[in-house]
């Protein structure tokens, strides 16, 4: 499969545990983007890599959050302390290009499902 | 606010129908759309895009229709088949790397 990846798919955690999942982008892709969907909405840019310099955050990005992408490939999104609030499904983007616009297709992962109980 | 919307939340067709689904934007800056298909329980898979210097694209049974004097994008899909259920989402990319994403509409097809 050569698709965007995340890891892992579903994860339920108790409130104020930390969690961190993992994308590795398509590999030849230098862009990388974090989104959030909550039920029922379209996904909500979080933040943006171009190969291991993030770019923007958004402000829906809190201080719990953090991501990184130490060596311009896989990326990390960890929530610390997580809050009911942060249930959502955590998608994944890359794509490729050079410059400040966004112009070539993103490909999307199949998420990860987060659950705060 | 939300820049990119849905006329509609929801839309039934026919099996072998064609369908067309409708999104409005509001920013006249956005220079490329993306329609994407998002299946239950996966990520939005991208189906077709279009940039600003053009008014139609033509996909696999699918059709992307720019208006840009009404700010109006539109995907149609020809013969429509049961696996084409799932929420459709139109995403404009505003002047920057980043898309914004409507809330989407759900198409259901009847057998």
């Amino acid at each position: 499969d050569t698709g965007v990846s995340q890891d892992p798919r579903h994860k339920i955690t108790k409130r104020g545990q930390n969690v961190t999942f993992r994308c590795d982008p398509i590999s030849e892709h230098n862009r990388l983007y974090w989104y959030r969907q909550t039920l029922g909405q379209g996904p909500e840019f979080l933040t943006y890599f171009q190969n291991e310099a993030q770019l923007e955050k958004s402000r829906l990005l809190s201080d719990r959050f953090s991501a990184e992408r130490p060596k311009g490939s896989f990326s990390t999104l960890e929530i610390q302390r997580t809050e009911q609030g942060d249930s959502a499904m955590y998608l994944c983007a890359s794509s490729s290009g050079q410059g400040a616009r966004l112009n070539t297709e993103a490909f999307f992962g199949q998420g990860t499902r987060l659950t705060v109980v | 606010g939300e820049s990119v919307g849905l006329h509609l939340p929801t839309l039934s067709v026919q099996e072998g129908d064609n369908s067309i689904i409708n999104c409005a934007y509001s920013n006249s800056a956005s220079d490329y759309f993306i329609w994407y298909k998002q299946e239950s329980g996966k990520g939005p898979q991208f189906i077709i895009d279009i940039r600003s210097n053009m008014d139609k694209r033509q996909g696999q049974r699918v059709t992307v229709l720019l208006n840009k004097t009404v700010k109006h994008l539109s995907l149609q899909i020809a013969a429509t088949q049961p696996g084409d259920s799932a929420v459709y989402f139109c995403a404009e990319n505003m002047a920057d790397y980043k898309l914004s994403f409507g809330a989407g509409t759900t198409v259901t097809v009847r057998a």
